[in-house]
């Protein structure tokens, strides 16, 4: 089975910084293109980034641009989202979720960051 | 980028009767050259991920019952429970992946009534 198992949340000051994780497994990882989704809770759905097969091609959104850095380690089947110079707009729950043909199938349980002082 | 909006925001319904949400999309989200929309729908039950539903806006993902149907084209598409039960409270978000970056709408909060 399909498992994306988030972590790495947690509570931070503004101007802070996190690292977030996603541990997958049940499938090939380093042929699916990975993204963030990040959601504050009772909201709706906002897509953060996305990264390629070998991880040469990432896409931002715009709120994120310059402070967010996502990654990934084929060899230990991990995606990691490198956030900094957070702030109060960054709180929220953080999902991995796999792409399948532009759809987004498989989503972890998520992380929840909380930014504030 | 592509601005999704659904409506209503949210809607009770009872139990057995049909449930319809709208969901409209600031510009054409179909492929002119492989004729798919590219619009997805997704399922979010309290405290737990979004679950797809519904690709290319009528494909049921395996499993889907098939009470769930999606239907239109362009900017405009429709999310239909047929005959709702009480494990459909949830809400819906609709989905364009047409172009990045990938946008979401609000979200339909549907309960019982």
């Amino acid at each position: 089975d399909v498992q994306l198992v988030e972590s790495g949340g947690g509570l931070v000051q503004p101007g802070g910084s996190l690292r977030l994780s996603c541990a997958a497994s049940g499938f090939t990882f380093g042929t699916y293109w990975m993204h963030w989704v990040r959601q504050v809770p009772g909201k709706g759905l906002v897509w953060v980034s996305r990264i390629n097969t070998d991880g040469r091609t990432t896409e931002y959104a715009d709120s994120v641009k310059g402070r967010f850095t996502i990654s990934r380690d084929n060899a230990k089947n991990t995606l990691y989202l490198q956030m900094n110079s957070l702030t109060a707009g960054d709180t929220a729950i953080y999902y991995c979720t796999r792409d399948s043909s532009s759809t987004l199938l498989y989503w972890g349980q998520g992380t929840l960051v909380t930014v504030s002082s | 980028d592509i601005v999704m909006t659904q409506s209503p925001d949210s809607l009770t319904v009872s139990l057995g009767e049909r449930a319809t949400i709208s969901c409209k999309s600031s510009q054409s989200i179909l492929n002119n050259f492989n004729n798919k929309n590219y619009l997805a729908w997704y399922q979010q039950k309290s405290g737990q991920p979004p679950k797809l539903l519904i690709s290319w806006a009528s494909t049921r993902e395996s499993g889907v019952p098939d009470r769930f149907s999606g239907s239109g084209s362009g900017t405009d598409f429709t999310l239909t429970i047929s005959s709702l039960q009480a494990e459909d409270v949830a809400v819906y978000h609709c989905h364009q992946y047409f172009s990045s970056p990938i946008t979401f709408g609000p979200g339909t909060k549907v309960d019982i009534k």
